[in-house]
């Protein structure tokens, strides 16, 4: 079974600043789906970048990046320019598209942008 | 593109009493919609795979009789929580794939249950 780590229940950053969700994963899969989601007060899930691990490229949305490391199965999302809409609880979801598509969520980090 | 609605966004119930919940996909067909529960301040819970025109898919521990979910067409899923009681209110999630290959998962706002 696949399990995803998210190490930092809490994070703060300024705004403006850049700041680095960590997570990572454990699978012995080679072909899967890598997913950063949004969630904010209202609680609506919001995708913030998807990763194909076949793809070497690291993924770019706009301020969000990623740093896929494949072999440390790590996959940490970076967020510059940090802005106060930033503020939200942030899932890190891994999916194998042999197991019909089910995503295994992290435990999540909430991430709080500070003035 | 790739929205999805749930409805009723908050309902209240009395105990003993059954409540469904719509999910749609309201720009894209989806053969596949999944069904979480959020408790406060955790991670989405997987609570079972909708497959239209089939039955759906529970992982282990959910009870398939109480927690009733039908996906009758491409664009409708609908998870009722039968015989309600307190211990069920909880966040219910939808979400749904918009087509396979592409393998993403878009969700719906939620739906907040308390059962009195």
């Amino acid at each position: 079974a696949q399990t995803v780590t998210q190490s930092q229940p809490e994070m703060s950053v300024q705004e403006a600043e850049t700041v680095t969700l960590s997570c990572t994963y454990d699978t012995s899969e080679n072909n899967y789906y890598l997913f950063w989601y949004k969630q904010p007060p209202s609680r609506q899930m919001i995708l913030v970048i998807r990763q194909e691990a076949y793809k070497q490229q690291n993924a770019t949305e706009n301020r969000f990046s990623v740093n896929f490391q494949k072999a440390a199965k790590s996959f940490s999302l970076k967020i510059s320019d940090s802005q106060l809409g930033d503020t939200a609880m942030y899932f890190c979801a891994f999916m194998n598209p042999g197991t019909a598509s089910k995503l295994t969520f992290g435990t999540g980090t909430r991430l709080q942008v500070t003035l | 593109g790739a929205v999805v609605s749930q409805h009723p966004s908050r309902v209240i119930c009395k105990s003993g009493t059954s409540v469904k919940i719509e999910c749609r996909s309201l720009d894209f067909q989806a053969t596949t919609m999944f069904w979480y529960r959020q408790f406060p301040k955790q991670s989405l819970m997987l609570m079972a795979t909708s497959n239209e025109g089939s039955k759906a898919t529970y992982e282990q521990g959910v009870e398939k009789d109480k927690f009733l979910i039908n996906h009758a067409s491409l664009t409708l899923s609908t998870l009722t929580v039968t015989s309600a009681h307190p211990e069920d209110s909880s966040f219910y999630i939808c979400s749904a794939r918009d087509q396979p290959g592409r393998e993403t998962q878009y969700f719906g706002p939620g739906t907040r249950l308390l059962v009195l």
